[in-house]
């Protein structure tokens, strides 16, 4: 049974970096679109990007400059980094891993809630 | 590009069937048999629920199904139960992008 398990800090100061890891278990890194999602207080979910296991790359246009992904298959971890953090990038960030539709998320981890606040 | 379409909420009695709407675009739900849904209970992860717009994970309840008409997706839910009471999301791929759905709040009366 495939497990992922996100790790980083819970609170980073305006303007700083944001750095997030998702530990995958149970499985490989495997030809999966490893993903990132998350969700603001009391919203909706939005995708984030993912990097395929080839380290190809898809960020959302909103948030392109930003992002960047790296995967580490010798550890079994992809990870995020989202520059110059603001209030509005306040959320739970989750991982998942996604298929060739890129949508079909079957495995998510639990979340980490990440607050920007000075 | 902009979120898909979803109702804020719906509700159903106990046995009854409801449907979830998803309204995209022709870049998105109408030119892509990619369509997911998730069920989403409050503090935990999403859970997939349906792929490629009818397909079931193994282990997910055959009282769920989906479907697509144009640019429209929907999620049926069959014979409601109580615990189906979450929150349910839509997403679509799109042009090597992934949308979501604003999500939407069943209510099982």
């Amino acid at each position: 049974q495939v497990q992922l398990q996100e790790s980083g800090p819970g609170l980073v100061k305006p303007s700083d970096t944001l750095s997030l890891t998702c530990t995958i278990s149970g499985g490989s890194i495997g030809h999966y679109y490893w993903s990132w999602i998350r969700q603001p207080p009391g919203k909706g979910l939005e995708w984030i990007g993912y990097i395929y296991y080839s380290g190809m790359t898809k960020n959302n246009p909103s948030l392109k400059s930003r992002l960047t992904f790296s995967l580490d298959t010798s550890r079994n971890q992809f990870s995020l980094t989202l520059a110059s953090v603001t209030a509005e990038d306040t959320a739970v960030y989750y991982c998942g891993r996604a298929g060739s539709g890129l949508s079909d998320i079957d495995y998510w981890g639990q979340g980490v809630q990440v607050t920007v606040s000075s | 590009q902009s979120a898909l379409t979803q109702p804020a909420s719906v509700s159903g009695s106990p046995g009854q069937s409801i449907t979830i709407s998803c309204s995209g675009t022709s870049s998105d739900v109408g030119n892509y048999n990619l369509v997911s849904w998730f069920r989403q209970d409050p503090g935990k992860a999403p859970k997939l629920l349906i792929y490629a717009v009818t397909t079931r994970p193994s282990g997910v309840s055959n009282r769920f199904s989906g479907s697509k008409s144009g640019n429209t997706a929907s999620l049926t839910i069959s014979g409601l139960q109580a615990e189906d009471e979450a929150d349910y999301y839509c997403s679509s791929y799109a042009n090597s992008n992934v949308l979501f759905g604003g999500g939407t709040k069943l209510t099982v009366l």
